[in-house]
């Protein structure tokens, strides 16, 4: 299974939004609404963030939305703040009855 | 919420099997709410998902690394647990044991903080 497909880096600055990519194929992204998205600070164990492609876990900012269109997945983040400086990554359920995850992208807030 | 801890040695032989436990707090094992995952990363690179585990039902692994793989669980000590077998240097990674809703499948909500697996001479 091939890696989804992500922008290796992404800036921005405090206050706008970003948007990050997550290209797949119609066996994983395409396919189903099982689309993921974890944020990871250095030295740490990734956090969910965005679950079946727009839903956000209890506790997470409502400044992180989720969304698809065809074979790639997106994730905004709006009103960036410092915080938000971190690697993410995406994740999705194939058809092969596995996962596989995006090679991920480093936000960085100027 | 749950804790995860994952537990075993930092440094294996090449050829040799790989053994790591994922200690498991604030329910059981075998609650009918979660499966449990195990990630890699290799130092500096990405996340690479290893399996999952239902207790009591199927297991899920990566390809690339399913003949190689062994999940298992200790209801007695609240722990599931990975074997990786034939080791080599590119299995040195930080490996991750993580938690998930069965009503939410295929995302990870709970992670272990990791350990770092070096696989050397």
């Amino acid at each position: 299974q091939s890696a989804l497909t992500q922008p290796a880096s992404v800036s921005g600055s405090p206050g706008q939004s970003i948007t990050i990519s997550c290209t797949g194929t119609s066996s994983d992204v395409g396919g189903y609404d099982y689309v993921s998205w974890y944020q990871q600070h250095p030295g740490k164990a990734p956090k969910l963030m965005i679950y079946e492609v727009a839903h956000r876990p209890s506790g997470v900012s409502n400044r992180f939305s989720g969304s698809k269109s065809g074979k790639t997945a997106s994730l905004t983040i709006s009103g960036l703040q410092a915080e938000d400086e971190a690697d993410y990554f995406c994740s999705s359920y194939t058809s092969s009855a596995t996962v596989v995850f995006g090679g991920g992208t480093r936000l960085t807030v100027l | 919420q749950l804790q995860l801890q994952e537990s075993g040695p930092g440094l294996v032989k090449p050829s040799e099997t790989l053994s790591l436990a994922c200690s498991v707090s604030g329910d059981s094992i075998s609650s009918s709410s979660y499966y449990w995952g195990w990630i890699r990363q290799p130092p500096g690179r990405g996340l690479e998902w290893i399996a999952n585990l239902y207790y009591g039902g199927t297991s899920y692994y990566n390809p690339s690394l399913k003949s190689r793989v062994t999940l298992s669980v200790n209801t007695s000590k609240n722990q599931f647990s990975l074997k990786l077998s034939s080791v080599t240097a590119a299995d040195t990674a930080v490996y991750y044991c993580a938690s998930g809703l069965r009503i939410t499948p295929w995302a990870l909500g709970d992670w272990g903080q990791g350990t770092l697996v070096t696989v050397s001479s």
